[in-house]
């Protein structure tokens, strides 16, 4: 039962490129959310998809842009890397059924360096 | 808006020892309140969760009692192990609302 799957989970870029990280879920969850984790600053909500068709901007929208591709899959794309981007990337749903009152699901990250 | 603060860390501790990790929140209405556990390396998991005011949350030894007329949300054990050395997180959810709020993160590290 693989949950939430991120890739990469390792990545290094140089300033000014882009790039795009991939979540898929296969829990039938309709709400993906986004989140980067920095030192002392616990995580902060980038973007989230209350459900298929619908994007939403978080704490943190600023340098990055979300597709919701479809109910599996969410993905975040850099379009010019800068180096305050630096962070660890979580991919996270959220059950709403099944017994569950609105926990998030979270993938293992991925690591981002921006040189 | 809804905000959630939680008490600075690091946190070290002596194995067998007590713990508290304090968690106040802001929010209208009713919200939901967690803690989250993020073991070295990994994703965050849900530790525990409490839903209404006076719910006690409880998991692997750990509780915590929705306290609305405090706001507060605290993380107890009675005695922690090493195994218990992480980050923990305490978080919202707007009853209205799908977004999840997080505090800073407490990480807690326990001594042989």
């Amino acid at each position: 039962n693989a949950g939430v799957t991120q890739t990469p989970k390792f990545q290094v870029l140089k300033t000014g490129q882009s790039m795009t990280l991939q979540c898929a879920q296969d829990m039938n969850h309709n709400s993906m959310y986004w989140y980067r984790q920095d030192p002392g600053m616990g995580l902060r909500l980038i973007y989230y998809s209350a459900s298929e068709g619908t994007t939403d901007k978080g704490e943190v929208p600023n340098g990055y842009n979300v597709s919701r591709l479809n109910k599996r899959e969410f993905s975040l794309r850099l379009e010019s890397a800068a180096p305050s981007q630096t962070s660890v990337y979580f991919c996270a749903t959220m059950g709403l059924a099944g017994g569950h009152t609105g926990e998030l699901f979270f993938g293992e990250g991925s690591r981002l360096t921006v040189l | 808006g809804n905000s959630v603060t939680q008490m600075e860390g690091p946190v070290t501790l002596s194995e067998e020892a007590f713990l508290t990790i304090n968690c106040t929140y802001t929010a209208t209405g009713y919200p939901s309140l967690f803690w989250y556990v993020q073991y070295p390396g990994e994703g965050l998991q849900l530790l525990l969760k409490a839903t209404k005011a006076d719910d006690k949350g409880s998991n692997k030894g750990f509780e915590a009692t929705y306290r609305k007329e405090t706001t507060s949300f605290h993380l107890e054990k009675g005695s922690v192990q090493v195994s218990d050395s992480a980050v923990y997180f305490c978080a919202l959810r707007d009853s209205s609302a799908s977004k999840i709020i997080f505090g800073s993160g407490t990480r807690l590290s326990i001594r042989p």
